[in-house]
């Protein structure tokens, strides 16, 4: 099955500062990359997705590129704010599932 | 308001009683799967459902069962549920596998 890989585990930054999360799977099969935030007590929110046949997709200030090569993808956000302080968890398709990283803790600080 | 709800939201159990979390969705959406959510384990599918009385394991399926006998529900059953049960559990459902999925509340279980 899918195999999903997600660094780092935690982000530390100052307001301002960009942020890179990376994510690698192993199914080359695979074709859809959505990418979710998940604040303190709340539910998993889809902020950004790729498909495979797109390399960087950009919405504001959060961007994702894939790829398909290296079977890598990452979620970038610039312009950081204290709002954007949660864990983010990058996931892959397999066959008929979705397949989720491990998660990453982004703190942001004023 | 287009929503996926779970209930119960919180469950204290004990061993080998069995138990249901259901789960609906107003969306119409094929797609439904049911996710456990551990520390340092991210989320994991346990089951999914491509459509009606259409379900297939995922990653983490042992001990659990379910079933998608009507568009809006799929239900979560633990037939004896386990202290390796415990955790938080989310109920998803999307249009397809490769659109958005819309996370329920959340049902936070511990099994005693």
């Amino acid at each position: 099955g899918e195999n999903v890989e997600q660094h780092p585990s935690t982000l530390s930054v100052q307001e301002g500062d960009s942020a890179v999360i990376k994510c690698t799977y192993s199914d080359s099969a695979s074709n859809y990359f959505p990418w979710y935030k998940q604040e303190l007590g709340k539910r998993p929110q889809l902020i950004i997705d790729i498909r495979s046949n797109v390399g960087e997709k950009k919405d504001q200030r959060i961007a994702v590129t894939l790829n398909k090569t290296a079977k890598h993808f990452s979620l970038h956000i610039t312009e950081t704010q204290p709002e954007d302080s949660a864990v983010y968890f990058c996931a892959a398709t397999g066959y008929s599932t979705l397949t989720f990283g491990k998660g990453t803790m982004l703190l942001v600080s004023p | 308001e287009a929503q996926v709800t779970q209930n119960p939201r919180y469950l204290i159990t004990v061993t080998g009683k069995k138990l249901t979390v259901t789960c609906s969705q107003n969306m119409n959406h094929e797609y439904m799967s049911w996710y456990r959510q551990d520390p340092g384990l991210g989320l994991r599918q346990i089951y999914y459902s491509m459509n009606v009385e259409v379900t297939d394991k995922g990653d983490v399926p042992e001990g659990y069962k379910v079933s998608r006998k009507e568009k809006r529900n799929f239900p979560l059953i633990l037939e004896s549920p386990s202290p390796n049960q415990t955790s938080l559990y989310f109920c998803a459902s999307s249009p397809t596998m490769t659109d958005t999925q819309y996370f329920g509340p959340g049902t936070r279980l511990t099994v005693l």
